[in-house]
């Protein structure tokens, strides 16, 4: 079964640091381009990073130069390390598996259930 | 960054009626345009990409048409499992944005 299980949410104060971890079963992540979106309280969805399957790495404006994505083959695994955090990080993480072909994007089509991130004094 | 603009907030609609559900992209994003449905409590799914293609598993009554900035998703008999927010998402070179979502509730 193709599936993504996140963990390392939790409480921090502001301006301090927290890696994401997304467990892939079921495919290689190294295959795939994979994302992180995230979702404050009663909000909508928000972009934060992507990995190519090449390893190429992209950043919402929002996080540029504080978060960073990678990966661990050998794990399977996806990690978002997020550094100086602020109020306005708090949010549900969601890591995505997407897939492109050139300019052609199929979309992200699997979906962790999320972890919580909470960033208060 | 492309602003992806959805309409109408909140869509009221029967049971067994159609739904059209609207999103425009402050420029041209071809057809790299995937629609996504979320209930409460739940991760997103993925209903269409590349703007009118289903994914997988996703029933005929979902389809999507548009293409550069004006795209639409229409829901042709609405079920009660239907009803949840919709968000559109578009992808050009390695940026991805959300529309703000389409809460469709029961009218």
């Amino acid at each position: 079964e193709v599936q993504l299980v996140e963990s390392g949410g939790g409480l921090l104060q502001p301006g301090g640091s927290l890696r994401l971890s997304c467990a892939a079963s079921g495919f290689t992540v190294s295959s795939n381009y994979m994302t992180w979106v995230r979702q404050a309280p009663g909000k909508g969805l928000e972009w934060v990073s992507v990995m190519s399957s090449g390893g190429s790495t992209y950043y919402a404006d929002s996080v540029k130069g504080r978060f960073t994505i990678s990966r661990d083959n050998s794990k399977n695994t996806v990690y978002l390390q997020m550094n100086r955090l602020r109020a306005e990080d708090t949010a549900v993480y969601y890591c995505a598996r997407g897939d492109n072909s050139g300019y052609y994007d199929y979309g992200m089509d699997v979906w962790g259930q999320g972890t919580t991130v909470t960033v208060s004094s | 960054e492309i602003v992806m603009t959805q309409s109408p907030a909140t869509l009221s609609v029967s049971p067994g009626e159609r739904a059209t559900l609207s999103c425009r992209a402050s420029q041209s994003v071809g057809s790299n345009l995937a629609w996504y449905q979320q209930k409460p409590g739940q991760a997103p799914r993925l209903l269409i990409y590349g703007a009118s293609a289903r994914a997988t598993g996703i029933p005929a009554r979902f389809s999507g048409s548009g293409s550069g900035t004006e795209f639409t998703l229409t829901i042709s008999s609405l079920q009660s499992e239907d009803f949840a927010v919709y968000y559109c998402q578009q992808s050009t070179n390695w940026r991805y944005t959300f529309g703000q979502g389409t809460k469709l509730e029961i009218k």
